[in-house]
């Protein structure tokens, strides 16, 4: 059973650019969650995703947005980058009917923003 | 509003230590969930176990314990003999209980290294 992949694992863009970061949730999960988690702090809930809307939102701004598709693999798309947007991005799956209390999570991606 | 306090932000013990991790928290809801997860340099978050408000039984699996006190709103995580695999960041977790969305919340975490 293939677990949660993120790609790419790093990146680096330039303030002001889009980026979008891919997540492919673990076999039979239908739920996703995207996470952001600036050095040395704790993962921020961003949003969730199930069966292809959106389910709940942190306190993000409406420049963070997402998709989930009909194989339940999910992107982050985050527009006009800022500095402070550098941090690694997680993404997590749940099973169904479990969503937060059963969440697996990915590698994450890395992204700098310069 | 939901809160949780890792005060130890970095902690340092002797191979075959036993070390405690502490973990406080904040929370209106009546029901709701703990969590406690490993974060190893590599980045990927391990869940290391999940507990309900509704059971303050402790638990201990292998070297691993975990103190749930709601009196004291805490869920204490110790680490019997300490190994160098161990050194990691570790993150307390909560999340209300409900039907659909729950948002969880994690703390800042701890960063234990295992010294040899």
């Amino acid at each position: 059973e293939t677990g949660v992949t993120q790609s790419p694992t790093h990146l680096i863009k330039t303030r002001g650019q889009q980026v979008t970061l891919r997540c492919s949730s673990q076999s039979g999960h239908n739920t996703v969650s995207w996470y952001q988690q600036a050095l040395g702090q704790g993962p921020q809930f961003i949003f969730q995703y199930y069966r292809e809307e959106e389910n709940g939102r942190g306190n993000f701004p409406p420049r963070f947005s997402g998709l989930q598709f009909p194989n339940y693999s999910s992107e982050l798309n985050v527009n006009a980058l800022e500095l402070d947007d550098s941090a690694l991005y997680l993404c997590a799956s749940s099973p169904p009917r479990t969503s937060a209390i059963e969440q697996y999570f990915g590698p994450g991606t890395r992204l700098t923003v310069t | 509003a939901q809160k949780v306090t890792q005060a130890q932000t970095e902690i340092s013990v002797v191979e075959k230590e036993d070390v405690t991790l502490d973990c406080v928290y904040e929370t209106r809801d009546t029901t709701y969930y703990l969590f406690w997860y490993k974060q190893p340099p590599s980045g990927e978050l391990v869940f290391l176990i999940r507990r309900n408000s509704f059971d303050e039984q402790n638990e201990i699996s292998g070297r691993y314990s975990w103190n749930f006190q709601k009196s004291t709103s805490s869920f204490n995580f110790t680490i019997t003999a300490s190994q160098v695999v161990d050194s990691a960041v570790y993150f307390c977790a909560l999340s209300p209980e409900g039907e659909g969305y729950q948002k969880v919340t994690f703390g800042t975490g701890t960063k234990l290294q295992v010294i040899p």
